[in-house]
């Protein structure tokens, strides 16, 4: 089954203790991203990777960091989080055939920084 | 750059009721449009999607078409179930081709009472 992983699906942490959230998905795509949904805002993209050790920043970089060593893996790193980063986190791939662009999400991971 | 507007909710209805969500966007060439379902506690699916003008997609009785002369992507149902109450999330890939990220508009909680 297509599906993207992310782990763990819940989070409550203290300010600036370091977390990393995993992001794996089994469809060999090229393209991984991560975003945030936050009440009245929507979804924002933080980062996005578009192949092995390519990464670059998305709308609402500041706070996070990401690695791609392997084409499945694209883990979300914070290093110091601070309550603001108290989200809803979503990590996402995708691909762009004939039939267009379709991307998959994850079951989400929500945070709470205190 | 690229951005998507949608009507913000929540939009409350009865059910059986007709139902449209507005969506307009602003994009350089031609994007492809989606139209993105939460149910409550799980993450994003794929509920349509259009990749070029009047393109019609269509999905569980819901349909939008792809209006470039009006640059909108509308969804529509025409008669709505309690088990369609969700956030629904307008969406669009850039136009550049190849995989790349989604822009989001704001969501739309859509509530169905019996």
């Amino acid at each position: 089954e297509a599906q993207v992983t992310q782990n763990p699906r819940y989070l409550i942490t203290v300010t600036g203790k370091k977390l990393t959230v995993t992001c794996s998905q089994n469809m060999n795509h090229e393209y991984m991203s991560w975003y945030r949904q936050d009440p009245g805002l929507g979804l924002r993209q933080i980062y996005y990777s578009m192949n092995v050790e390519v990464t670059d920043k998305g709308d609402v970089p500041e706070g996070y960091k990401v690695s791609r060593k392997e084409k499945r893996n694209f883990p979300l790193i914070l290093e110091s989080p601070s309550p603001n980063q108290t989200s809803l986190y979503f990590c996402a791939s995708s691909y762009t055939g004939v039939r267009g662009t379709e991307a998959f999400f994850g079951q989400g991971t929500r945070l709470t920084v205190v | 750059g690229n951005s998507v507007t949608q009507m913000e909710g929540p939009v409350t209805l009865s059910e059986e009721a007709f139902l449209t969500i507005n969506c307009t966007y602003t994009a350089t060439g031609y994007p492809s449009l989606f139209w993105y379902v939460q149910y409550p506690g799980e993450g994003l699916q794929l509920l349509l999607k259009a990749t070029k003008a009047d393109d019609k997609g269509s999905n569980k009785g819901f349909e939008a078409t792809y209006r470039k002369e009006t640059t909108s992507f509308h969804l529509e149902k025409g008669s709505v179930q309690v088990s369609d109450s969700a956030v629904y999330f307008c969406a669009l890939s850039g136009a550049g081709g190849g995989a790349d990220g989604l822009t989001f508009g704001k969501g739309t909680h859509l509530i169905i009472q019996p």
